[in-house]
């Protein structure tokens, strides 16, 4: 079983939809979560960081954090088709700074 | 402000080659980390480094592959006598030292093909 779970889709979503991506963990030390937006040939690019549970909101872009059932939730209100990319979840434990992935959803976003 | 610098962007190996891959921090971080990338799957930790010391290095593999950063000068990542199984996309990425270093700034990556 892999540390680190997220649905490679594609996800296809009309403009203007809310997206919604996720991911699944299995160890429990994980404390610090992060979303990257990778588009095509490019380096990663971090959008949201969140620190143990609960929620932080960036524009149009919300990361929740569910401690207690290891679970992860990017969302994406008005997407538009420059959201169109492979957003990466990420998290780490609190005395270790390598960065587990998961291995990422493609989305479209169609005009 | 610049940001994470790698070079090349694209290096061709043949089998058995060495492949040199090179990383410049953003200004003012001094921890350096390198990720691989194989076609359609995830990030995969390699080596964490700070200046002169190699502070985790629990994903590399055992043989061919090294890693450094020393006090002037970008980060290597060397890798021995190439298979094709080392074709990926190499990521370095830097954080600040002190309590920022959950934040992880990426590079643009070098894609290295080994034929």
């Amino acid at each position: 079983q892999k540390e680190v779970e997220q649905d490679p889709g594609p996800l296809s979503v009309p403009e203007g939809a809310i997206v919604s991506l996720n991911c699944t963990y299995s160890n429990s030390a994980f404390q610090y979560f992060m979303w990257y937006r990778q588009y095509s040939r490019k380096g990663p690019e971090l959008l949201m960081y969140t620190y143990s549970s609960g929620n932080k909101e960036d524009g149009r872009f919300t990361a929740q954090v569910d401690k207690s059932s290891k679970y992860i939730s990017l969302f994406i209100r008005d997407s538009q088709p420059s959201d169109s990319a492979t957003y990466l979840c990420a998290m780490r434990s609190g005395g270790y700074n390598k960065l587990i992935f998961g291995a990422g959803t493609r989305l479209a976003v169609h005009p | 402000n610049a940001g994470v610098m790698q070079n090349p962007r694209h290096l061709v190996r043949r089998r058995g080659q060495e492949a040199r891959l090179r990383c410049s921090p953003m200004k003012g971080h001094s921890h350096v980390y390198w990720y691989r990338q194989l076609p359609e799957e995830g990030l995969k930790f390699m080596v964490y480094l700070q200046k002169e010391n190699i502070i985790d290095e629990s994903g590399m593999p055992k043989e061919r592959f090294s890693a450094e950063f020393p006090k002037e000068g970008p980060s290597i990542l060397r890798i021995q006598q190439v298979v094709r199984g080392d074709s990926a996309a190499y990521f370095c990425a830097s954080s600040p030292p002190g309590q920022g270093t959950y934040e992880q700034y990426f590079g643009p990556g070098t894609r290295l093909t080994v034929t």
